[in-house]
């Protein structure tokens, strides 16, 4: 079974360029998470997405970030205008729907710097 | 609002040894806890899922255990080796929406 996919792996823009990520998550998994890692800290969930609907994004920095899953598979997620403090890893995860069964799968991750 | 406490933040152990990873908990009211292993520059590899109505769960020479009312949860590692070394995290899944919140992480050394 493929895993979730990513891309890019890696990323250098300079502040206040434009970025997009890609995830495709497992086949058949309804449930997509975005997280932001940060070094040295555990990941923040940025945005979850139930089939092509938004579940949560309290964390998720409206004004410069945004996110869409159109057809209820794959996933972008775009950061307009950078900001140094946005160098990070994200995330990407699946699971195949939300409540007690719902173990979460990682993709290798995006690592973003800024400069 | 939930947070994740792992201690320690770091853990050098000689090979060998059983040791045991922390995680703590503020709000009881969660799906499931996962733990993770990641290992530098990479993505987060499940190791184990409790469901809240489980006390543990067992994986080769990993145990988990829950404690929803005590809000803690503990991974055990039997006979740690060198490749056991990475930083371990645990997530809670909450009940309300299924938001996941992570710990910081126990960054583990196994030394030959």
């Amino acid at each position: 079974e493929a895993g979730v996919a990513q891309s890019p792996r890696y990323k250098i823009i300079e502040k206040r360029q434009s970025v997009a990520f890609w995830c495709n998550p497992i086949s058949g998994h309804a449930t997509l998470y975005w997280y932001q890692q940060i070094l040295g800290q555990g990941p923040k969930l940025l945005i979850q997405f139930q089939n092509n609907g938004v579940v949560d994004d309290s964390q998720l920095p409206k004004d410069r970030f945004s996110a869409e899953r159109l057809k209820g598979v794959d996933s972008t997620l775009k950061i307009q205008p950078a900001k140094l403090e946005d160098s990070a890893v994200y995330l990407c995860a699946s699971s195949f729907d939300r409540g007690p069964f719902n173990e979460q799968f990682f993709g290798p991750g995006t690592r973003l710097t800024v400069l | 609002k939930q947070e994740v406490t792992q201690i320690p933040a770091a853990l050098s152990v000689p090979e060998g040894e059983n040791l045991v990873l922390n995680c703590s908990f503020t709000d009881s009211a969660i799906y499931n806890l996962q733990w993770f292993r990641q290992d530098p520059g990479k993505g987060l590899t499940s190791l184990l899922l409790i469901q809240s109505s489980q006390r543990e769960q067992t994986s080769g020479r990993l145990n988990a255990s829950l404690d929803k009312s005590s809000g803690r949860s503990t991974l055990y590692i039997a006979a740690s080796q060198p490749g056991d070394s990475a930083t371990y995290l645990c997530a809670v899944v909450d009940t309300n929406a299924g938001k996941s919140t992570f710990g910081d992480g126990t960054t583990l050394t196994v030394k030959p």
